[in-house]
């Protein structure tokens, strides 16, 4: 089974300043993808970010950008020029043969 | 707009009842959705998968007598917690796998419903 760990339950970022989310995984698959997904408190899950295992070039979208380390399984989530409306739980997770394994989550709060 | 719905998005109903959650996809036919479960400020937990025209795969430990999936149509599947209890109170979000060409390795989730045993 795959294993999803999120160490940081919250952080908080100053407007306009830069937060890095951490996120680790287990798995002894080459192919897999992974996912930072982003919860407001409308609950809707909407996806941040996708990467692929087999590619080596960090994933960005716009001011979201990760920092993947297969070697390290290791897979952070940098937003740059936070803004209000980045506040949310963000879930990184681990993608299989179609199934989806989330981390506990990480609550971000964004000061004004 | 809206690739995934669901039906209701808030339900309260008497211990021992049971209670029927929909989840449609709007936009594609989807041959497989997945359900999870979600407790307050908790991570989601996969609890099946609904395959379209078969039996729905369960995760281990979660109860398929209890909890009814019926992928009926390509559009459509149903969650039914059957004899609920308060401790089946919670968030259930439904989510459609899209594959293909276009959009690879996409899953679009519903805007989940709440579910309130009293």
């Amino acid at each position: 089974a795959q294993t999803v760990t999120q160490s940081q339950p919250e952080m908080s970022v100053q407007e306009a300043e830069t937060v890095t989310l951490s996120c680790t995984y287990d798995t002894s698959e080459s192919d897999y993808y992974l996912f930072w997904y982003k919860q407001p408190p409308s609950r809707q899950m909407i996806l941040v970010i996708r990467q692929e295992a087999y590619k080596q070039q960090n994933a960005t979208e716009n001011r979201f950008s990760v920092n993947f380390q297969k070697a390290a399984k290791s897979f952070s989530l940098k937003i740059s020029d936070s803004q209000l409306g980045d506040a949310a739980m963000y879930f990184c997770a681990y993608r299989k043969d179609y199934k989806l394994s989330f981390g506990a989550g990480t609550t971000v709060t964004v000061r004004a | 707009g809206a690739v995934v719905s669901q039906h209701p998005s808030w339900v309260i109903c008497k211990s021992g009842t049971s209670v029927k959650i929909e989840c449609r996809s709007l936009d594609f036919q989807a041959t497989t959705m997945f359900w999870y479960r979600q407790f307050p400020k908790q991570s989601l937990m996969l609890m099946a998968t609904s395959n379209e025209g078969s039996k729905a795969t369960y995760e281990q430990g979660v109860e398929k007598d209890k909890f009814l999936i019926n992928h009926a149509s390509l559009t459509l599947s149903t969650l039914t917690v059957t004899s609920a209890h308060p401790e089946d109170s919670s968030f259930y979000i439904c989510s459609v796998h899209r594959g293909g060409a276009l959009v690879p390795y996409e899953q679009y989730f519903g805007p989940g419903t709440r579910l309130t045993v009293t």
